[in-house]
């Protein structure tokens, strides 16, 4: 069964703290990962995409991989009242020789309160 | 930037009418898709195409069928549409063949909200 599995919270940050969002992934021949935003009633949007072991940062993002222990990770630092919204992990599954689909976490929806 | 667009925000059908759903993307992305998304399901992959012509099934085809004439254009077609229809139907595309190494992220349109009454 390939699956990607994020902990649906609520999960809830004060304004200014670190919020560290968690994914695992059950697929070992998966090699890209991605993290997506999505506002209430808004279409998903790319926020990072990592495809190597270990840390790779964008401003206030922090995505981390490790693919030893299948887990991938989302840090946002300095969080802000903008930063909530449900984030979907999402995995690239080699299938048939090629990996065109992406499998989707269910989202962690994060709130942060001012 | 690469943009997704889709044919309409909101729409409203009767059941068994016939729904098409259009979505235009301009990066010239070989790979589209179509999804739907409920709440307590998450994202579920309904078709997808990797060229013109070219379609496979994603998790729930049923009730549905696609079109690719273009590679630019993707549709989607509820033959008969029916209440359990209703959804958020989101657009994607994205490039490369899923090989090894590529950047294969997808790119969202801004979804379609179809309510069948």
């Amino acid at each position: 069964q390939k699956e990607v599995e994020q902990n649906s919270g609520p999960l809830s940050v004060p304004e200014g703290a670190i919020a560290s969002l968690n994914c695992t992934y059950s697929d070992r021949v998966s090699q890209s990962f991605f993290w997506y935003r999505q506002y209430s009633g808004k279409s998903p949007e790319l926020i990072m995409s990592i495809y190597s072991n270990g840390d790779k940062e964008d401003g206030r993002f922090t995505a981390q991989l490790n693919k030893a222990s299948q887990y991938v990770s989302l840090l946002i630092r300095d969080s802000q009242p903008s930063d909530s919204a449900t984030y979907l992990c999402a995995a690239a599954i080699f299938s048939s020789g090629s990996a065109r689909q992406l499998t989707f976490g269910s989202g962690t929806q994060l709130t942060v309160l001012p | 930037d690469v943009k997704v667009t889709q044919s309409s925000r909101y729409l409203v059908k009767r059941t068994g009418e016939k729904v098409f759903l259009e979505c235009v993307q301009d990066m010239d992305h070989e790979n589209m898709f179509w999804y739907r998304q409920d709440p307590g399901l998450g994202l579920r992959l309904i078709y997808f195409s990797y060229d013109v012509k070219m379609k496979e099934k994603g998790d729930i085809p049923e009730g549905y069928s696609v079109s690719r004439e273009k590679k630019e254009r993707f549709s989607l077609i509820l033959e008969s549409a029916s209440t359990n229809q209703t959804s958020m139907y989101l657009c994607a595309s994205s490039r490369g063949q899923g090989l090894a190494g590529e950047r294969n992220e997808q790119f969202f349109g801004p979804g379609t909200r179809l309510t069948v009454l």
